[in-house]
């Protein structure tokens, strides 16, 4: 069974960073791209970051550009997103996603629960 | 990048009904090899997104028959021919075929 569980989650002040992290397991890990999806409370979703199978090609909304890194580790089969410099409106639960196919740029066929990020002073 | 307008935005019928959603694009999503790169996912409250439509008009594992997707270039749609109680819920759909993938606003299906 494929199993996506985030964590690291959390309240911060602008400005203050965040890492955020995805477990994977019942499948093959680099097999798959993976991507963070992001829903504001009461919003839309909105695309974040997605990485391919080998960690070597990434990708990025311009609203996180610059402040986000997404990175993998194979061995380990996680999955991380760094955002710094965060701004209220980031404040949104985060979902980690596995893409369908190697790389970022495919269909999202299997969705964590998400962990909530509020940023607040 | 490209943006995806959906609509309606609330759409209330009953169960029974026949639901058809649009979700139009700002510039094609289709290659020269007919692929279309558009899916579409539902979402109920309080759970995450569901995968339910791929490349426009396949059926991901598991959805009903009911569900169909279709069209090509920039214009799509979802069709539920037949609404069952846990179909309410609300739809968005998203191109993957141009960086970085977009999201439509969403459509929710609503009873009546």
């Amino acid at each position: 069974e494929v199993q996506l569980v985030e964590s690291g989650g959390g309240v911060v002040r602008p400005g203050g960073s965040l890492r955020l992290s995805c477990a994977a397991s019942g499948f093959r890990f680099d097999d798959y791209g993976m991507t963070w999806v992001r829903q504001a409370p009461g919003k839309g979703l909105e695309w974040v970051s997605g990485v391919n199978w080998s960690g070597g090609s990434t990708a990025y909304a311009d609203s996180v550009k610059g402040r986000f890194t997404i990175s993998r580790d194979n061995v380990k089969n996680s999955m991380h997103l760094q955002m710094n410099s965060l701004r209220a409106e980031d404040t949104a639960l985060y979902y980690c996603t596995r893409n369908s196919r190697l790389g970022e740029l495919s269909p999202l066929d299997y969705w964590g629960q998400g962990t909530l990020v509020t940023v607040s002073s | 990048e490209i943006v995806l307008t959906q609509s309606p935005g609330t759409l209330s019928l009953s169960p029974g009904d026949r639901a058809t959603l649009s979700c139009r694009a700002s510039q094609s999503v289709s290659s020269q090899s007919v692929s279309n790169y558009l899916a579409w996912y539902q979402q109920k409250p309080g759970q995450a997104p569901r995968l339910l439509i791929h490349g426009a008009g396949s059926r991901a594992t598991g959805i009903p028959d009911r569900i169909s997707g279709s069209g090509s270039g920039t214009d799509f749609t979802l069709t539920i021919s037949r609404l069952e109680p846990e179909d309410f819920a609300v739809y968005y759909c998203q191109q993957y075929g141009s960086s970085p993938p977009t999201f439509g606003h969403g459509t929710k299906v609503e009873i009546k």
